[in-house]
């Protein structure tokens, strides 16, 4: 049973350019969410989706768009890079109707902006 | 935004002692969820309490939650060179605007010595 992939496992990019990270979902579940980690905090929600829709967002700003695919996988697009933006982008996935039951977190994708 | 913080920021402790950990958060909670992180690498689930419990165990784990205080505890007993790690309480408000996110404290780094 396959837990959550992400990929790439890191990233090395220039400000201004765009970049997507790609995420799977642990067999069976439906619902995908992406966290930012800035090296010395905790995880910050950007937003979850489910059924191909955005169910609910962060405070990250417009460049910060997503995707879902009718398997559950997901995309994470940034456009725009700043230097601020390097972090390790964490996407974990839940069951719709086991909210209760916790998330499970991919390994993660680290991002650094030059 | 984080949600709260947790306490201490950093705890070093023999090998056989217990650990103790403390987490405040601010807004009211569907429940508490308290994760592990080895290494700036993904997060592993270890315990979730729902906002009408007040303790619950899972093998050497052990929470509390005072919701009048907002505030809980993560106890690990008889700590291993294993449990060395980042550990992070997050808070899940629930189905508010159709999803739930879950909003993560600072973390304790717990260095466990042999």
């Amino acid at each position: 049973d396959a837990g959550v992939t992400q990929s790439p496992t890191h990233l090395i990019k220039t400000r201004g350019q765009q970049v997507t990270l790609r995420c799977s979902p642990k067999s069976g579940h439906d619902t995908v969410s992406w966290y930012q980690q800035a090296l010395g905090q905790g995880p910050q929600f950007i937003f979850q989706y489910y059924e191909e829709e955005e169910r609910q967002r962060g405070n990250f700003p417009d460049r910060f768009s997503g995707h879902q695919f009718p398997n559950y996988s997901s995309e994470l697009n940034v456009n725009a890079l700043l230097l601020g933006d390097s972090a390790l982008y964490l996407c974990a996935s839940s069951l719709v109707w086991r909210q209760d039951a916790g998330q499970y977190f991919g390994p993660g994708t680290r991002l650094t902006v030059t | 935004s984080q949600q709260g913080e947790e306490d201490p920021q950093a705890l070093s402790i023999q090998e056989g002692e217990n650990a103790t950990m403390n987490c405040s958060y601010k807004t009211s909670i569907n429940n508490l969820q308290w994760y592990r992180q080895n290494s700036g690498r993904g997060l592993v689930h270890l315990i979730l309490i729902r906002s009408n419990e007040r303790e619950k165990h899972s093998g050497r784990l052990r929470v509390t939650l005072d919701t009048s205080k907002k505030s809980s505890s993560l106890l690990i007993t008889a700590s291993r060179a294993a449990d060395t790690a980042s550990y992070f309480c997050a808070t899940d408000g629930g189905l508010t605007g159709g999803g739930n996110k879950l909003t993560f404290g600072t973390g304790t780094q717990l260095k466990v010595e042999l």
